[in-house]
């Protein structure tokens, strides 16, 4: 079963910054976070990760809470390019991915 | 290096058919994984390698199932008497060790049981 909740759809206008929220309310001291993402007819990609300091990257930044109970997918700057379902999951270093069902972000001019 | 090649893209099948995938991973990665994708549900984990051996298999891998890695380099799925349920994305990743910088994607085969 998935760790972690998404909401199932999110718009962004734009050239905003995208927030997507994940919550893990019932993450180990040892799991991390994941981001990955998947654009349509394409195998997912991965995005970030992060334990319990936050993260940034050239594609995103990730912001986890200090209880490391929820943690937030930031993209500074939408592009149309960033129409993709994303998938936030947590695992130990030696766990495999287990995707649950992502949010469908959609982009909008 | 490419990243992570599938072939084919797609493959048509009629049902009762026996089917093969291939897919070529990254060359320096040790681990490689299968998954597979139905429409609108993220991707399933069927099983996965670190070189040749197979350390874990999905109870999704009924026994018309079967992965190879034979060399530790790129890996075959083949699906027997293929039913119309097992109208699928296929997806294989490869990564370094446990993969705790990412996994690597390819783009996928796409089966279609007629």
């Amino acid at each position: 079963d998935a760790k972690t909740t998404q909401p199932p759809s999110m718009d962004c206008a734009e050239g905003r910054a995208a927030n997507l929220p994940c919550n893990h309310s019932t993450i180990s001291g040892n799991e991390y976070v994941y981001w990955y993402r998947q654009i349509h007819s394409q195998g997912p990609q991965y995005i970030i990760h992060g334990l319990k300091n936050n993260e940034t990257n050239e594609m995103a930044s990730l912001i986890i809470t200090e209880d490391r109970k929820s943690s937030t997918l930031i993209l500074p700057h939408a592009t149309l390019r960033d129409t993709a379902v994303y998938y936030c999951l947590v695992k130990t270093s030696y766990d495999k991915v287990i995707f649950g069902p992502g949010t469908s972000l959609s982009v909008i001019p | 290096d490419t990243g992570v090649s599938q072939d084919p893209r797609h493959k048509i099948t009629k049902r009762g058919q026996n089917v093969t995938f291939r897919c070529d991973p990254i060359s320096e990665h040790n681990r490689l994984y299968w998954y597979r994708q139905t429409l609108g549900q993220g991707p399933e984990f069927l099983t996965y390698f670190q070189n040749e051996a197979q350390l874990e298999k999905s109870r999704l891998l009924s026994d018309r199932f079967s992965a190879e890695r034979p060399k530790g380099s790129f890996s075959t799925l083949e699906i027997q008497r293929t039913e119309q349920g097992d109208s699928a994305m296929y997806l294989c990743a490869s990564s370094l060790n446990d993969g705790t910088y990412g996994y690597t994607f390819g783009s996928g085969t796409r089966l279609t049981v007629v």
